[in-house]
């Protein structure tokens, strides 16, 4: 079946620092990403969508200067925040709609970003 | 706008007993409507969708849902419930088919006792 990778799978950074988590489609070209953020415990929110080649449509109430989304290629989109602070840690969540498929979607394995 | 309601944040079964997780849904168009699964510390698994054909779905697993407009409710179900069944559970809807992202519950954790 299709596969959606996400890297990396766990990070931890200190307060202020930058992370980037990339989001890829190894088996199939992706003509729309999602990325969701989940608390423990609790549901995924939808953050951003993401279509190759143009701006993210980011969910009321995200930053958008503090989760920049790129989706460079048809097989790649990166989520990376900025200044990270202790209330971003979060396990983040892709998903990549396969055209080819009928627009099937196919999620990440997620990212757990800790900040200290 | 569209929400889903799963009831119950934990379901706590028998290995060997019937699985039912509840999942209620709101939309103001034809929902397409999915169950996924959930491991510790891992993404989605697709049990399960509703695309407006059958409206009893038979997934992956051994799991079936089955819709009802009248009650809006697409409620997921396993005859018998195994130890490796035991994980979180979450029911979403689309009035897109996903195009636009998936809404999804707040899950449900499915405990099984031996």
């Amino acid at each position: 079946g299709a596969v959606v990778s996400q890297h990396p799978s766990w990070v931890i950074c200190k307060s202020g620092t930058s992370v980037k988590i990339e989001c890829r489609s190894l088996d199939f070209q992706a003509t729309t990403m999602f990325w969701y953020r989940q608390f423990p415990k609790q549901s995924l929110m939808l953050m951003a969508t993401s279509n190759e080649g143009s701006k993210a449509t980011y969910e009321q109430g995200v930053e958008k200067d503090k989760f920049l989304i790129n989706h460079a290629s048809l097989t790649l989109s990166t989520l990376t925040v900025t200044s990270a602070h202790p209330e971003d840690s979060s396990f983040y969540i892709c998903s990549a709609r396969d055209g080819g498929r009928g627009g099937e979607l196919f999620f990440g394995e997620g990212s757990r970003l800790t900040v200290l | 706008a569209q929400s889903v309601t799963q009831l119950g944040s934990h379901v706590s079964v028998s290995e060997g007993a019937l699985v039912l997780l509840r999942c209620n849904y709101s939309s103001s168009v034809p929902p397409y409507l999915f169950w996924y699964v959930q491991y510790p510390n891992q993404g989605l698994q697709l049990l399960l969708k509703y695309t407006s054909a059958a409206t009893l779905v038979k997934g992956i697993n051994g799991f079936e849902a089955e819709f009802k407009k009248s009650e809006t409710s697409f409620h997921l179900t396993k005859p018998s419930a195994h130890m490796s069944d035991a994980a979180e559970y979450f029911c979403a809807v689309s009035s897109t088919g996903g195009a636009d992202g998936l809404t999804f519950g707040k899950g449900t954790h499915l405990i099984i006792q031996p």
